[in-house]
């Protein structure tokens, strides 16, 4: 089964200050992590992916195979990151599984 | 390219009545994808279909829900007999063959049971 946690369902900070955004997930095969973003009256939409190793608007996540985690990381936060973002899971059937998602505030 | 089409955006029924949302997928996406999101929750998977095929249907209530997507037109979430329970956000995706996990996502469609 395919499950992903994302613990924080609120997160606030202040401009300019870290921000780690956590994801648990627990799958038996190999996944592959997203991160999805949704802005206040837009569509929900895809941040980045694993296997792209990719940074998108400051943004980065790195799967830890380990720990099971796939954190989404910022080293200084923006007011227009403000939005809810969402940690989702790929098994082999082009299936996304997503997590209840978190909150991010931003302030000035 | 207008991206993932739903409609209505809203939509009121009474209880008993059906319920039809569309999706027009991405011009070049074969896959769709029907999720529900209920207060409080997360995005909860429905169906997975392709043209003319459903390939997954593990998160579709046995009863009164069924999906299609025919050869042409849109696909097709249909609801029979509604609840107040049935009252959600209905969001479709799509995406491209080869590309798990990449969808572009419809802005919902949601549904009132009164």
């Amino acid at each position: 089964a395919q499950r992903v946690t994302q613990p924080e369902k609120l997160l606030s900070v202040f401009k300019g200050a870290p921000v780690e955004l956590k994801c648990n997930y627990s799958y038996s095969g190999s996944p592959e992590l997203f991160w999805y973003v949704q802005y206040s009256r837009q569509r929900l939409q895809l941040l980045l992916r694993h296997i792209s190793r990719e940074s998108i608007k400051g943004f980065t996540a790195d799967l830890n195979k380990g720990e099971t985690s796939f954190h989404l990381k910022k080293p200084f936060a923006q007011e227009e990151d403000s939005a809810m973002y969402y940690c989702a899971l790929a098994g082999s059937n082009y299936k996304l599984t997503f997590g209840k998602g978190t909150l991010l505030t931003v302030n000035p | 390219n207008a991206g993932v089409m739903q409609n209505p955006r809203h939509l009121v029924r009474r209880r008993g009545q059906e319920a039809r949302l569309r999706c027009s997928p991405m011009k070049g996406h074969s896959h769709v994808y029907w999720y529900r999101q209920l207060p409080e929750e997360g995005l909860k998977f429905m169906v997975y279909l392709q043209k003319e095929n459903i390939i997954d249907e593990s998160g579709m209530p046995k009863e009164r829900f069924s999906a299609e997507f025919p050869k042409e037109g849109p696909s097709i979430l249909r609801i029979q007999q509604v609840v107040r329970g049935d009252s959600a956000a209905y969001f479709c995706a799509s995406s491209p063959p080869g590309q798990a996990g990449s969808y572009t996502f419809g802005s919902g469609t949601r549904l009132t049971v009164v």
